[in-house]
C-alpha cells in the first residue's frame, strides 16, 4: 500500500543551524516525491520535487532534499535555518505504477526555528 | 502560472444547514482537481478528486459530495452539515506529472 511517514511531529532548531525534516515512503512503482510548506491558515506551497535524475534536488528558499532509493527516504534539508522557516512541512508521494491521480501525504512536521 | 481561487475564506454555519464551497482554476486546462480537509492544522484527508467534467472519485463516505460542472470549477457540497464537518478545506489541482498547486483554503466552523 502507498504511504508516507514523517516520524517527527516537531523539529526544533536554532537559527543558523542546519535542519533536517525526515520523510520515508512506500509505493509499488517509481515514486514521484514532493515537499510542501504551510503557514498558519494558508494553503500549501510547493518547495521541491523528485521525479527522476539527480538524487539531490534543490528547491525554493534554499531548501534541498535527497532521494535515497535503498532507504526509501526523501529528507528535507537546509544548511542554515531562518526564523521565517518556522512552519508546517508536508512530504507527499505519487505512485508511478498505482493510481497516479492520487497524492499521499505525510502527517506533517512542525518546524520551530528559534532565534 | 496556475492559480486556484477558493471562497469564502471563512464560513460559520449551523448544524443541519447546507454547504457549498467553490473552487476555480486559472492558467491551465484539463487539470485533475482535489478537495482535502485538514483538521487542527495537521494532516490532509483526501475527500474527492476529479479527472474531468462530471467525473468524481470519492475517497471517504460521508455526508459531503462534489461536482465538477466545468473544466475549471470544482464544488464541494453538503445537504446537512454535522459538527464533525468543521475544518480547513483545501482545493488543489495538478496536471501531468507535476506537483499539486493549492488554493488558500476555507475555514469552516459548524456550530
Amino acid at each position: 500500500a502507498q504511504s508516507v511517514a514523517q516520524p517527527e511531529d516537531q523539529v526544533n532548531v536554532a537559527e543558523g543551524n542546519p535542519l533536517t525534516v525526515k520523510c520515508t515512503y512506500s509505493v509499488s512503482g517509481n515514486p514521484y516525491l514532493f515537499w510542501y510548506v504551510q503557514y498558519p491558515n494558508r494553503g500549501l506551497q510547493f518547495l521541491l520535487k523528485y521525479i527522476t535524475g539527480d538524487n539531490l534536488v534543490k528547491g525554493s528558499y534554499g531548501f534541498e532534499a535527497e532521494f535515497n532509493k535503498s532507504q526509501t527516504s526523501f529528507h528535507l534539508k537546509k544548511p542554515s535555518a531562518l526564523v521565517s522557516d518556522s512552519a508546517l512541512y508536508f512530504c507527499a508521494v505519487r505512485d508511478g505504477r498505482g493510481n497516479f491521480n492520487k497524492f499521499y501525504f505525510g502527517s506533517g512536521t512542525k518546524l520551530n526555528v528559534k532565534p | 502560472s496556475q492559480t486556484i481561487h477558493q471562497w469564502p475564506a471563512t464560513l460559520v454555519q449551523p448544524v443541519g444547514s447546507p454547504l457549498s464551497l467553490e473552487c476555480t482554476v486559472e492558467g491551465t486546462s484539463n487539470p485533475n482537481l482535489y478537495w482535502y480537509r485538514q483538521a487542527a492544522g495537521r494532516g490532509l484527508q483526501l475527500l474527492f478528486y476529479s479527472v474531468g467534467i462530471g467525473q468524481i472519485s470519492s475517497e471517504v463516505p460521508q455526508n459531503l459530495s462534489a461536482s465538477r460542472p466545468q473544466d475549471r470549477q470544482f464544488i464541494l457540497s453538503s445537504k446537512k452539515l454535522l459538527l464533525s464537518d468543521s475544518g480547513f478545506y483545501l482545493c488543489a489541482g495538478t496536471q501531468g506529472r507535476n506537483e499539486q498547486f493549492f488554493g488558500p483554503g476555507t475555514r469552516l466552523t459548524v456550530l
